[in-house]
């Protein structure tokens, strides 16, 4: 079984550009969550889709973040423009429907904005 | 805000040694896992145990659970280099009617010398 998909690996961009990643979560998964992950930190949510719909969001800076999950699918986070403190690993994850404890995550994107 | 917090922040043992890690909580959760990150990369789930147990095991893994206490510890026996990763603890509580939420503690740093 394919594992979630998330590319880039790595990204560099310079404070105020824009950038995006994308996600492909497991086949049959409902669930997807974007998490960003400080260095030393553990995973904080940033957002959670069900489906197309929005589950949770409550911790997405929205006045630079944005994130779409068309067709119940693929996903993509953007973040526009970005700031120093946006450097961060960005996690995504998938899950069956209302299975929210047995998550599977990809490998993520590194961020360093300078 | 996290919910887990993990203690001790880093922890260097001998190879063959037995490494514990303790999880502390604040609210009420359906369940507790442990997930298990190498550098680099995304996060691998190790273990759950529900509000309802006590203690489980896997292979060399022992997690316990005290819900009086709201605390949760991790015991990796006969330790190996390959275990040198970051550990973090995770809890699951209830957000919606239907859906709980994941929130991670911010990590503990084992390193295994060989």
């Amino acid at each position: 079984e394919a594992g979630v998909a998330q590319s880039p690996r790595y990204k560099i961009i310079e404070k105020r550009q824009s950038v995006a990643f994308w996600c492909n979560p497991i086949s049959g998964h409902a669930t997807l969550y974007w998490y960003q992950q400080i260095l030393g930190q553990g995973p904080k949510l940033l957002i959670q889709f069900q489906n197309n719909g929005v589950v949770d969001d409550s911790q997405l800076p929205k006045d630079r973040f944005s994130a779409e999950r068309l067709k119940g699918v693929d996903s993509t986070l953007k973040i526009q423009p970005a700031k120093l403190e946006d450097s961060a690993v960005y996690l995504c994850a998938s899950s069956l429907e209302y299975r929210e404890y047995e998550q599977y995550f990809g490998p993520g994107t590194r961020l360093t904005v300078t | 805000s996290q919910q887990g917090e993990e203690d001790p922040q880093a922890l260097s043992i001998q190879e063959g040694e037995n490494a514990t890690m303790n999880c502390s909580y604040k609210t009420s959760i359906n369940n507790l896992q442990w997930y298990r990150q190498n550098s680099g990369r995304g996060l691998v789930h190790l273990i759950l145990i529900r509000s309802n147990e006590r203690e489980k095991h896997s292979g060399r893994l022992r997690v316990t659970l005290d819900t009086s206490k709201k605390s949760s510890s991790l015991l990796i026996t006969a330790s190996r280099a390959a275990d040198t990763a970051s550990y973090f603890c995770a809890t699951d509580r209830q957000y919606t009617g239907a859906n709980s939420k994941l929130t991670f503690g911010k990590g503990i740093t084992l390193s295994v010398r060989p």
